[in-house]
Order: structure tokens, then C-alpha cells, then sequence
């Protein structure tokens, strides 16, 4: 079975712009969450998508928002993008009836 | 809402030596699930071993095992012969058993820097 995919896998961005980051959940996985990672705020829980409804969301702000695809495939989007942005996004995804959540590669986030 | 702490930024192992790496939570919980992640220079997110709250018999999975304290809560993670590449960020999470309210949700620590020594 693959793994869990995230494209891209790097991203170079200018403060202002908007950005659209997509992951594609191991098969059979309907569940998605999203995480951003960096050096001063550590791990930190993005949302959570199940079956197109985002069922959990974290303390980010409006700007950051996502949506989750039929296929279960899951997209997040960044609009007017900060300096602070910068970090890498991780998704991950879970069955239902299994405890482990799988991790993708991660997207590197860069804004300049 | 729930806390995860892990009180060592970087430990060092001589290989084939036997590190615990510590985490303390705060839940007012009782139903829970406590994870241990390895996450080596790659970045890629890897689970090394899963305790759920309600057993009370201690996780084991080869040369890794933990040390469970539901009281104390406290769950430490030892490893067992050291090998080069355990090298890696260690964090430890906590995962909510309501799903209702918390869904998938991972709590993580701030992790620790294993670093493994010839």
C-alpha cells in the first residue's frame, strides 16, 4: 500500500500571496489532519477532515483553511501569507477502526 | 485541554547502551492513548509504540518499551541496545479516546534530540 503523499514537497512563497498545499491519504483511510511544525511553536494540530467534514480544528486563525475531497484526498490553503508561515505542514491519516495516524513527508513552506 | 511535556531537549546514547527519554501529560481524561514518534533528519513522522491508557500492562515493541504511570501520569520511552540509527527527534502525544470532541487530534511535546554515539 502507498503511503501517505504530499505535494509539493517544497515551496518558496512572498509574504502576501496565498498558497494551496495538497495530501492524499493512504487508501481506504478517510480521516485527515493537518499539522504545522516549527523550530519555536514545535507540532501543532491544524484540523482534522473525515469524510469531507472538518471534524476538529486547532487555534489558527481564519486564514488558514482546508477541505477535504469525495476521494478523500485533502487540500489546505494559506491566504495572505506571513513570515511566520514559514514551516513545514504535515499530514496524516487514519481508519476508522485503527489507533495509529500515518504520517506524509511533510511540505516545506518558505515565505520571503 | 490537554498538555504534553518533555523536560529533555537532547540526550546522548553510547550505542548499544539503553536511554529513557521522559514525557509527563496533563489530562483530566481517563480513557486516552499515548504515543511515542521518531522523526530522523528526513522529517518523516514514524510511530515507535502505542500505549492505551485503560491497559495497564506496559507497551513493548522489540528494543523499545515504556514505563507507564497513569497516576504519575508519566510515560517514559526506553531503548534498548542502541543502534546508530535510533539518532533522531523523539516526541511524545496524546491522543484523546473522545471522539466526539477530539477526533484524531494529536497533543504533542516539544521532543528530544537523541543523539547516538560510536
Amino acid at each position: 500500500k502507498a503511503g501517505v503523499t504530499q505535494t509539493p514537497r517544497y515551496l518558496i512563497k512572498t509574504r502576501g500571496q496565498q498558497v494551496t498545499l495538497s495530501c492524499s491519504p493512504i487508501s481506504g483511510h478517510r480521516s485527515v489532519s493537518w499539522y504545522q511544525q516549527t523550530p519555536g511553536q514545535g507540532l501543532q494540530f491544524l484540523f482534522e477532515y473525515f469524510s469531507e467534514t472538518q471534524r476538529n480544528k486547532g487555534n489558527f486563525p481564519g486564514r488558514f483553511s482546508g477541505r477535504q475531497f469525495s476521494n478523500s484526498r485533502s487540500e489546505m490553503n494559506v491566504s495572505t501569507l506571513e513570515l511566520g508561515d514559514s514551516a513545514l505542514y504535515l499530514c496524516a491519516s487514519r481508519a476508522v477502526v485503527y489507533n495509529e495516524q500515518f504520517f506524509g513527508p511533510g511540505t516545506r513552506l518558505t515565505v520571503l | 485541554a490537554q498538555t504534553v511535556t518533555q523536560s529533555q531537549p537532547e540526550m546522548s546514547v553510547q550505542e548499544a547502551e539503553t536511554v529513557t527519554l521522559s514525557c509527563t501529560y496533563d489530562t483530566s481524561e481517563s480513557d486516552y492513548y499515548l504515543f511515542w514518534y521518531k522523526q530522523p533528519p528526513s522529517r518523516q513522522m514514524i510511530l515507535v509504540i502505542r500505549q492505551e491508557a485503560y491497559k495497564q500492562q506496559n507497551a513493548t515493541e522489540n528494543r523499545f518499551s515504556v514505563n507507564f504511570q497513569k497516576a504519575a501520569k508519566s510515560f517514559s520511552l526506553k531503548i534498548s541496545d542502541s543502534q546508530l540509527g535510533d539518532a533522531a527527534m523523539y516526541f511524545c502525544a496524546y491522543r484523546s479516546r473522545i471522539r466526539e470532541t477530539s477526533g484524531s487530534r494529536l497533543t504533542f511535546g516539544e521532543g528530544t534530540q537523541l543523539t547516538v554515539n560510536p
